[in-house]
């Protein structure tokens, strides 16, 4: 069981806003230890989509966003669109394992 | 072009020992603190080693401490990790990845990934 929670599965609507959580502890997110985010396509390497909790590299749509509140962290996808189906997760730092650290990933359908 | 490529994958009987390769190119490799990812087959990202610019700082996951070496060369733009002590629970995709910052510490994002190389440990 990883120390960063995410749920196993979110599903929306094209067009709709999509929510995934992050839940963490006081060994990473609630020490102030930075979350990003990483979107998995089908087969492919994963990719940095919202680094710091909220900034998005360049080339990432504005339709992604993150967010911190606590021992968690949320991204969002708002105007879902079919290609935006995927693997996505959090990362962050846990000062118990002194490394870093991956939440368990979470699969978005777009239906 | 900005990449990475990794090599040095395959099949290896456990106990076994296999020494991966990460080319790098389009930045100033030794700018920035690189790491390795691995992924088992149809499972979530797990963070393996990180190494600093100058190799000074370099962290493991518990899974793996004891076991495996990361190390670079700067001036040939690679970044290794050899793997001793191979153990079935170590199949997977390992993917070489670069850090955000310049400063590198294991908390920061990574904003460059390779295609990974597979391996397989297996009798």
């Amino acid at each position: 069981q990883s120390l960063l929670t995410q749920p196993p599965s979110v599903s929306g609507a094209p067009g709709q806003r999509v929510t995934i959580s992050c839940t963490g502890g006081s060994s990473n997110i609630g020490s102030g230890y930075a979350v990003h985010w990483y979107q998995q396509l089908p087969g492919a390497a994963p990719k940095l989509l919202i680094s710091d909790y909220s900034n998005r590299p360049s080339g990432v749509p504005d339709r992604f966003s993150g967010s911190k509140s606590g021992t968690s962290a949320s991204l969002t996808i708002t105007g879902l669109r079919a290609e935006d189906e995927a693997h996505y997760y959090c990362q962050s730092y846990d000062t118990s394992l002194s490394g870093a650290l991956f939440g368990g990933g979470t699969k978005l359908t777009v239906l | 072009e900005v990449q990475l490529v990794e090599s040095g994958g395959g099949l290896v009987e456990p106990g076994r020992s296999l020494k991966l390769s990460c080319v790098a190119s389009g930045f100033t490799f030794n700018d920035y603190a690189m790491h390795w990812v691995r992924q088992a087959p149809g499972k979530g990202l797990e963070w393996v080693s990180a190494i600093n610019w100058n190799s000074a700082l370099i962290e493991y996951a518990d899974s793996v401490k004891g076991r495996f070496t990361i190390s670079r060369d700067n001036a040939k733009n690679t970044l290794f990790l050899q793997m001793d002590s191979l153990r079935t629970q170590d199949t997977a995709l390992y993917y070489c990845t670069k850090d955000l910052y310049s400063s590198g510490t294991t908390g920061d994002a990574l904003d460059l990934w390779g295609q990974g190389t597979p391996v397989t440990v297996s009798s």
